[in-house]
């Protein structure tokens, strides 16, 4: 079956690097999506990454994947307070197929 | 500019009575999805429908249905609101080159 799993909450210290871990249970998900979800708004999607990578760079953001462990994370460099949001992990077969998320960590940033 | 639009942003209902929550997108994606969300937890798939196909998830009530009049719009309607039924409802479109969520209507039944 589709199942992701994440951590609920995770506190890092403003200017630290924030590490979010995801694991999924599909083996034939395609694409592994980081969504940024802030208190009263809608998804904003983060980043993705293919299946057929292993990392993934974009400025803060770096996402690394191992496919073998279907392990997934999301390291925020320089957490700033503006990263202060709930991070869901999410997967999916294809870019037009429907998404399965996992629950959320919400990340707290402390001064 | 926002793409795809819901409305109202936030949306009040008696108990047990109907209401219709609105997406409409300008981004001519043939996908459309209905997702619920309640607090603290994951979004969860309601439907979709792929052009004009519908496709309900297994576990959807049947309180639920939906509406596709065109490509540009796609209605939610909860006959008869339950308070478990409070949450933010996500719509979200997608074609070949994935994803857009619009910013969710949050309802709240009284």
């Amino acid at each position: 079956g589709e199942d992701v799993e994440q951590s609920l909450f995770l506190s890092v210290r403003e200017g630290d690097s924030s590490v979010i871990n995801c694991t999924y249970t599909d083996s034939s998900s395609t694409y592994l999506y980081w969504y940024k979800q802030e208190p009263g708004a809608g998804l904003q999607l983060l980043t993705y990454i293919f299946s057929n990578m292993d990392m993934k760079q974009d400025q803060r953001l770096t996402v690394l994947l191992n496919k073998k462990d279907k392990h997934l994370s999301l390291r925020i460099a320089d957490t700033q307070t503006g990263d202060s949001a709930i991070y869901f992990c999410a997967e999916s077969k294809g870019s037009a197929s429907k998404i399965i998320f996992g629950s959320g960590t919400r990340l707290s940033i402390r001064p | 500019d926002a793409m795809v639009i819901q409305n109202p942003r936030y949306q009040v209902t008696q108990f047990g009575k109907p209401v219709t929550l609105s997406c409409s997108q300008t981004l001519n994606h043939n996908v459309m999805y209905w997702y619920q969300q309640k607090s603290s937890q994951a979004p969860k798939l309601l439907f979709h429908y792929y052009d004009k196909d519908f496709n309900n998830e297994a576990d959807t009530p049947d309180n639920f249905q939906s509406r596709r009049p065109n490509t540009s719009f796609c209605f939610l309607d909860i006959r008869s609101p339950g308070l478990g039924d409070a949450a933010m409802y996500l719509c979200a479109t997608s074609r070949d080159n994935g994803y857009t969520f619009g910013s969710g209507t949050r309802l709240t039944v009284v």
